[in-house]
């Protein structure tokens, strides 16, 4: 099984800020299948990110991913009071959905 | 608009099993894959199992593996998953996601349902 690994655990950033975060595969993610999710307390998973760049509908244009092969990343390019959340990359390829254990995106 | 609308909380005893589900409503249709995800108290997300309704497929995490079985009724549009030999480790939220487009991620997600295990 593919696992995905998202560094570091907790990043602190002020509202307005840029932040980056980072999801690597033990092995090549396959034509990209890779998701990213916002999830705030005590809610369901949101989807942001499907094929590694492409936003879903109705997800701001502030939310961007990038990366492919085993190297993918995220982007908020201004941050909203409403993105501190934790965020988790998935991989979606039918043979395994598995996570990523999550960044914690935090107000410094 | 579909909606994903799971079953309510469970308590269960170590050892025992629990069958929890998932039913979409609105147009679903049995060609997109369903996963089970949990949530422990803090923790992150952990992925389970899905199934692809239409052609009967179901993959399951090696974790999970013998434990779990993941299970569709085309005619209610429901999806199951039961886990047997319950721990207490196996306390969590348990969230169904379904794709409204194949392999575009997972849009559709159920509330959760709380799966608590003690004796």
């Amino acid at each position: 099984e593919v696992v995905l690994t998202q560094s570091p655990g907790t990043l602190s950033f002020s509202p307005g800020e840029r932040a980056s975060l980072s999801c690597r595969a033990s092995q090549i993610v396959s034509s990209n299948y890779l998701a990213w999710y916002q999830q705030r307390p005590g809610q369901a998973p949101r989807l942001l990110i499907y094929g590694a760049s492409s936003r879903a509908p109705g997800i701001p244009d502030r939310f961007s991913g990038s990366g492919s092969g085993t190297d993918f990343t995220l982007t908020i390019s201004r941050l909203e009071p409403e993105d501190f959340a934790v965020y988790f990359c998935q991989q979606y390829d039918r043979s395994s959905y598995a996570f990523g254990q999550g960044t914690k995106l935090e107000i410094k | 608009q579909v909606l994903l609308v799971q079953s309510g909380p469970e308590v269960r005893k170590p050892g025992s099993a629990v069958r929890l589900s998932c039913k979409a409503s609105g147009g679903a249709s049995s060609t997109y894959a369903v996963i089970w995800v949990r949530q422990a108290p803090g923790q992150g997300l952990e992925w389970m199992g899905g199934i692809i309704p239409v052609f009967d497929t179901t993959n399951y995490a090696q974790k999970f593996q013998g434990r779990v079985t993941i299970t569709a009724d085309d005619s209610t549009d429901t999806v199951y998953m039961e886990l047997s030999s319950l721990n207490s480790e196996d306390t969590a939220v348990y969230f169904c996601a379904r794709e409204s487009v194949p392999l575009r991620g997972f849009d559709l997600w159920g509330l959760g349902t709380l799966v608590t295990v003690s004796s």
